[in-house]
């Protein structure tokens, strides 16, 4: 499988202030998602990147609180924009569609946010 | 849009024992259903994946079946261990709506030595 990375691992940020969050992929792939996952819970998808294009929120998110860029296939960034203490979380990108596979799609380390 | 409900929401058993885990969903749409392993601090990792035409996969101590007219789904783990000890998460896909995985609310499964 593809391997990802994500940047920063962890971060401690203040309220009001914006934080962007990294995916890079080793290899190109078709589809990139994001995702939260507060602690103890399960994961809930923000969004779809899309490749040179907009991306596609799920009820609840707005493009205005997590802007999402995807310049190319092997790299998105989700910015978690005006924090508050609710917005404290951990954030994954997952990929799919990379040659040779079929639907599965695969988790990057994800990114521990704290709003104080 | 999707639905999936998991249960139970804990399951504690001894080492050697199975442990099965249920998953239903709402969009008949759906068409592939994938399992993930969660460890404490880490990532989710997909452990097996079965596809809508296919009733049962099964990889060394782990198995999923599907039952497509009850719309549900099961994780069967078979003479478990100790490192099996994690949370476990079933989701669904309709891939002819943008590949977006709707997760259930998790296992977290406990092997007792």
């Amino acid at each position: 499988s593809a391997v990802i990375s994500q940047k920063p691992s962890r971060d401690i940020c203040q309220r009001g202030t914006s934080l962007t969050i990294q995916c890079q992929v080793d290899s190109q792939v078709t589809m990139m998602f994001w995702y939260r996952q507060q602690p103890g819970q399960s994961l809930t998808l923000i969004a779809t990147a899309n490749q040179g294009s907009e991306a596609t929120y799920e009820s609840g998110f707005v493009i205005d609180k997590f802007p999402i860029s995807r310049p190319n296939l092997t790299f998105s960034t989700l910015t978690v924009s005006n924090m508050s203490p609710e917005d404290s979380s951990i954030y994954l990108c997952s990929v799919g569609g990379a040659a040779g596979q079929g639907y599965e799609q695969y988790f990057g380390p994800g990114t521990r946010l704290t709003v104080t | 849009g999707e639905n999936v409900e998991q249960h139970p929401s804990t399951l504690s058993v001894q080492e050697g024992d199975s442990a099965v885990i249920k998953c239903t969903y709402s969009d008949s749409a759906s068409n592939y259903f994938p399992w993930y392993k969660q460890e404490l601090g880490k990532r989710p990792q997909l452990i097996i994946d079965i596809r809508s035409n296919v009733g049962e996969k099964k990889d060394q101590r782990i198995a999923v079946t599907l039952n497509k007219t009850a719309k549900h789904f099961s994780l069967h783990i078979t003479e478990t261990q100790p490192e099996d000890s994690a949370v476990y998460f079933c989701a669904a896909i309709f891939t002819g709506g943008g590949n977006k995985l709707t997760f259930g609310t998790g296992t977290q499964l406990k092997v007792e030595l």
